[in-house]
C-alpha cells in the first residue's frame, strides 16, 4: 500500500521553512527520501532505518517516529535549488528490497 | 562511474508495435528496478531483480510487459504489443543491496505510444 504524503504541494520564499510528510498503515523498517527535478530522474537524499537515530546533511534533515509509522523531511532556510518534487520511499522488513514511492510532495522555491 | 545507463532516452511508436527499453546498472549493484511514472499513478515498480533474479514481478501491469536480466550488467524491459496507455517514463535503478541502501536512478526513458 502507498504511503500517504502531506502536503502535496508548497510554495515558499528563500530562506523559509518546510516539513513533508509521510505516513504509512504498514510497519516500517526503512524510509527513502528522494528529489526529483523536472525532466530529471530522483536523487537520493537519506534513508532512515527502525531504530535508527535522525538523518541530516547541510539544512535537510529527516526523522522517523516508528510508533506512529510516519517520517517527516525538514528543510531548514530553504535554497531555491531545493525546488522539486520530493518523493518518500517506505520499506517494510529488513530483507525487503523494494521499496513503496508515496504520489511526492511538489516545493517551489521562490526568490 | 557512469551511473546507471538506458537507452533509448526518447522513444515514440504507434500502437501494436514492440518496445525494448534497456539498461546498464552500475557496477558491483546486484540489484535492479524498473519503476513506470506517470502523472496519474506517480511512481510505480514494475519488477525488480537480485543478483539477475526476478524476485517481485507483481506490478507487472499484464502479459504485455516482460523483463530479463541475462547478467549483471544489462536488463531489457519489452513491451508487446504496446499501446496508448503506457505511455510514461521508464526508471532503471540499481542498488547494492535494496532496502538498506539507496537506489541510483537512470535518466530514464520517455515512451511515446500513438
Amino acid at each position: 500500500q502507498q504511503p500517504v504524503q502531506s502536503p502535496q504541494a508548497v510554495i515558499l520564499r528563500e530562506g523559509e521553512d518546510a516539513v513533508i510528510n509521510c505516513s504509512s498503515s504498514k510497519a516500517l523498517y526503512s524510509v527513502h527520501w528522494y528529489r526529483q527535478k523536472h525532466g530529471e530522474a530522483p536523487v537520493f537524499l537519506m534513508i532512515l532505518l527502525k531504530g535508527g537515530e535522525q538523518k541530516g546533511h547541510d539544512k535537510i534533515s529527516a526523522s522517523f517516529n516508528e510508533k506512529k509509522q510516519q517520517s517527516s523531511l525538514y528543510l531548514t532556510a530553504s535554497q531555491l535549488s531545493y525546488s522539486g518534487t520530493y518523493f518518500c520511499g517506505t520499506g517494510v522488513g529488513g530483507s525487503a528490497r523494494q521499496l513503496t514511492f508515496g504520489s511526492g510532495t511538489q516545493l517551489t522555491v521562490l526568490p | 562511474d557512469a551511473g546507471v545507463i538506458q537507452s533509448p532516452r526518447h522513444e515514440v511508436t504507434e500502437m501494436g508495435q514492440e518496445v525494448t527499453l534497456r539498461c546498464k546498472p552500475i557496477s558491483g549493484h546486484n540489484s535492479l528496478f524498473w519503476y513506470r511514472q506517470t502523472m496519474m499513478r506517480g511512481l510505480e515498480l514494475l519488477i525488480y531483480f537480485n543478483n539477475n533474479v526476478p524476485i517481485d514481478d507483481s506490478g507487472m501491469p499484464e502479459d504485455r510487459f516482460s523483463a530479463k536480466m541475462p547478467n549483471a550488467s544489462f536488463s531489457t524491459l519489452k513491451i508487446q504489443p504496446s499501446e496508448p496507455r503506457d505511455s510514461a517514463v521508464y526508471f532503471c535503478a540499481s542498488s547494492l543491496g535494496g532496502g538498506l541502501y539507496e537506489q541510483y536512478f537512470g535518466p530514464g526513458t520517455r515512451l511515446t505510444v500513438t
